[in-house]
C-alpha cells in the first residue's frame, strides 16, 4: 500500500506563473518531508525539506506547505521557469527511521 | 569528484551473467542506500547501510546482494536477474539513517 502519493502525474504551467505540485500520505507518524527534484538522465536533486513542527518553509522561490490534519503537502514555485521543468518527487519519514517512502512524481512543464 | 557517483551509468546484461554496480560518495556521510525506479513507481528502497552495517533490506530477491566495505562505497553485486529486474538503480548517501538523502545520478540497467 502507497503511503505516499502524487495524484497528478503531470502539470503544465505558463512560464511567470505560480506552480503547485500537491502531495498526500497516510501514515500519521511521518514527521519530516522533502520534494526533489528530477532531470531526465540524473538522479533525484534535494530542494527543499519540512518538519512536522512548522506548517510552511520557504527556500527562494520554492515555499512547502505541511497541513498535518489533511496529511497533504505542497510545494509552490513562484515564479515558474523553464528550467523548473523537471520530475518533482515527495518522500516522507519517521525522523529517526531508516526509511524515505517516495511519491510517484509529477512531471511539471513550464511553458516559456 | 563531488557528492554521489555511481558507475557504470548504463549496463546490458543476460540473464546468466554476473555484474557489479558501484557507488561513492564524497559527502563524508555515513548512511548509503540502494533504491530501484521502474517506470511509473515510486522509488524502491532496497537496501540501507549505516556505519557500514546492513540496516535495512526490503525483502530483496537473492540475485541482488550488496556490498558495503567502508562508508564512501557501496556495492550491488548482480547475478542471473530477470528481464523485469530492468530499471533505474539509483545509490544514496545520508549523514546518518533519516536526514536529507543525496542521490547519485543512477545506473540504467537493461536485463535481456
Amino acid at each position: 500500500d502507497q503511503q505516499v502519493k502524487q495524484n497528478s502525474p503531470s502539470l503544465s504551467v505558463q512560464e511567470g506563473r505560480i506552480s503547485i505540485l500537491n502531495c498526500d500520505y497516510t501514515n500519521s507518524m511521518f514527521d519530516y518531508f522533502l520534494w526533489y527534484k528530477k532531470y531526465p538522465a540524473e538522479g533525484p536533486t534535494f530542494l527543499i525539506s519540512i518538519s512536522s513542527i512548522k506548517d510552511k518553509n520557504e527556500d527562494g522561490r520554492f515555499t512547502v506547505f505541511l497541513n498535518k490534519s489533511a496529511k497533504h503537502l505542497s510545494l509552490h514555485i513562484v515564479p515558474s521557469q523553464p528550467g523548473d521543468s523537471a520530475v518533482y518527487f515527495c518522500a516522507a519519514s519517521v525522523y529517526t527511521g531508516n526509511q524515505f517512502y517516495f511519491g510517484t512524481g509529477t512531471s511539471l512543464t513550464v511553458i516559456p | 569528484e563531488t557528492g554521489v557517483t555511481q558507475t557504470p551509468r548504463h549496463l546490458v546484461m543476460g540473464m546468466t551473467n554476473k555484474k557489479s554496480l558501484k557507488c561513492e560518495q564524497h559527502l563524508g556521510h555515513n548512511a548509503m542506500y540502494w533504491y530501484k525506479q521502474s517506470a511509473k513507481k515510486p522509488l524502491e528502497l532496497m537496501f540501507v547501510y549505516n556505519f557500514k552495517e546492513q540496516t535495512e533490506n526490503n525483502s530483496v530477491p537473492s540475485r541482488f546482494s550488496p556490498e558495503c566495505p567502508n562508508s564512501s562505497h557501496l556495492f550491488l553485486h548482480l547475478h542471473t536477474l530477470q528481464p523485469e529486474d530492468s530499471a533505474l538503480y539509483l545509490c544514496a548517501s545520508s549523514q546518518v539513517t533519516g536526514e536529507t538523502q543525496y542521490f547519485g545520478p543512477g545506473t540504467r540497467l537493461l536485463v535481456l
